[in-house]
């Protein structure tokens, strides 16, 4: 399942398919990404980020995919499995802000996925 | 196995009363930065401190919210006279040496503040 509208809030998929969530970000001067987990209750949970300076990026079941060209970056899921449900935020930080930390969150993407 | 801390989970203050929020940052770490979720929204940055110092403030509003990390115990969000919009999950992060490629931020679970 794919989010193909980047206003799209949520994302429901089958146990077992893959998830692709999409985000636009905002600042062409932007130049590190960051895709964070939300469960209802918790605190943003760290799943993968990216220098503008990579196209790609794999972790555990899920890739990060940047494309500076169109300011699009994409998190994908693989095996999608019940205990990824949540709110999906990507993040950008801005070149030469001197503060990685301080970052700027997306709206957010609820992924649902049905047993 | 100790990551962001933070307290109380839940606080309740009626409109005019002082809010006092509590993070404890990862061990070792000196960076803390703190962020406000509005319901069904992403979070929005509010200030970045190291130890003793206000490093970035452009997020807090002018009036009413203070934010510090003295050299011993935990960072304090402080937000007096509180009014109903004030009501919000404050988030707190901790980084070492600043947030960087190989330091994300980990946020803790937040705090979440009803004004009644």
């Amino acid at each position: 399942g794919e989010n193909v509208g980047l206003h799209l809030p949520t994302l429901s998929v089958q146990e077992g398919d893959n998830s692709i969530i999409n985000c636009a970000y905002s600042n062409s001067a932007s130049d590190y990404f960051i895709w964070y987990k939300q469960e209802s209750g918790k605190g943003p949970q760290f799943i993968i980020d990216i220098r503008s300076n990579m196209d790609k990026r794999q972790g555990q079941r899920v890739t990060v995919l940047l494309n500076k060209t169109v300011k699009h970056l994409s998190l994908q899921i693989a095996a999608t499995q019940p205990g990824d449900s949540a709110v999906y935020f990507c993040a950008e930080n801005l070149e030469g802000s001197g503060n990685t930390g301080k970052l700027i969150f997306g709206q957010g993407t609820t992924l649902q996925v049905k047993p | 196995n100790a990551g962001v801390m933070q307290n109380p989970r839940h606080l309740v203050r009626r409109r005019g009363q002082e809010a006092r929020l509590r993070c404890s940052p990862v061990k070792g770490h000196s960076h803390v930065y703190w962020y406000r979720q509005l319901p069904e929204e992403g979070l929005k940055f509010m200030v970045y401190l190291q130890k003793e110092n206000i490093i970035d403030e452009s997020g807090m509003p002018k009036e009413r919210f203070s934010a510090e990390f003295p050299k011993e115990g935990p960072s304090i969000l402080r937000i007096q006279q509180v009014v109903r919009g004030d009501s919000a999950a404050y988030f707190c992060a901790s980084s070492g040496g600043g947030a960087s490629y190989n330091s994300p931020l980990h946020f803790g679970n937040g705090t979440r503040l009803t004004v009644t």
